[in-house]
């Protein structure tokens, strides 16, 4: 089992559509967790950023994290065609893990016109 | 600011042979940085983490020999893939944590190397 699961999508939706990204994970030692988008050959760049659980919001994004459930969720309000990527949940801050950042293998996003 | 940049970003390389990759952080330091790589439709997956000044951490699986990683300045970290074969074509990031300020375990990522080797 992995450590962390996401589903690698595709997933579709007309614009401005409300989308959903999750990610579960089996480490309950995990105590921040990072939401990044990539563009096709490139690098990722960070989203969010939330440590234990808890919602947080910026600007369109918002991230929720459920500790007790080990799942983390990633929503985008009025999506746009510009946010289609691959979107990867990130997890670190276990007990002797250091700076560590475990990936999930990223959802695939296409918003369509 | 917080911007990593990577050197080159696409090489192609005779099998044998052995290819340098820099990571720079062009507006920070950075004591540690970490070097990932990426396959087609799959996710980063850790191979080292480099500390300026002291040897690199590898990850269990990943061949020190084989990647050799110098991170000489609180700037510049480098991954020499030596020997290269075909199967360590990839797609190679870094990424870079500042020394000072931003969050916990906050890391800047480079734009990526695509690695081909014939």
């Amino acid at each position: 089992q992995k450590e962390v699961e996401q589903d690698p999508g595709p997933l579709s939706v007309p614009e401005g559509a409300i989308v959903s990204l999750n990610c579960t994970y089996s480490n309950s030692a995990f105590q921040y967790f990072m939401w990044y988008r990539q563009y096709s050959r490139k690098g990722p760049e960070l989203l969010m950023y939330t440590y234990s659980s808890g919602n947080k919001e910026d600007g369109r994004f918002t991230a929720q994290v459920d500790k007790s459930s080990k799942y983390i969720s990633l929503f985008i309000r009025d999506s746009q065609p510009s946010d289609s990527a691959t979107y990867l949940c990130a997890m670190s801050g276990y007990p002797g893990g250091g700076n560590k950042l475990t990936f999930g293998t990223g959802t695939q996003l296409k918003v369509e016109l | 600011g917080a911007v990593v940049s990577q050197h080159p970003s696409w090489v192609i390389c005779k099998s044998g042979t052995s290819v340098k990759i820099e990571c720079r952080s062009l507006d920070f330091q950075a004591t540690t940085m970490f070097w990932y790589r990426q396959f087609p439709k799959q996710s980063l997956m850790l191979m080292a983490t480099s500390n300026e000044g002291s040897k690199a951490t590898y990850e269990q699986g990943v061949e020190k020999d084989k990647f050799l990683i110098n991170h000489a300045s609180l700037t510049l970290s480098t991954l020499t893939v030596t020997s290269a074969h075909p199967e360590d074509s990839s797609f190679y990031i870094c990424s870079a944590r500042p020394s000072t300020g931003g969050a916990y375990n906050e890391q800047f990522f480079g734009p990526g190397t695509r690695l081909t080797v014939l």
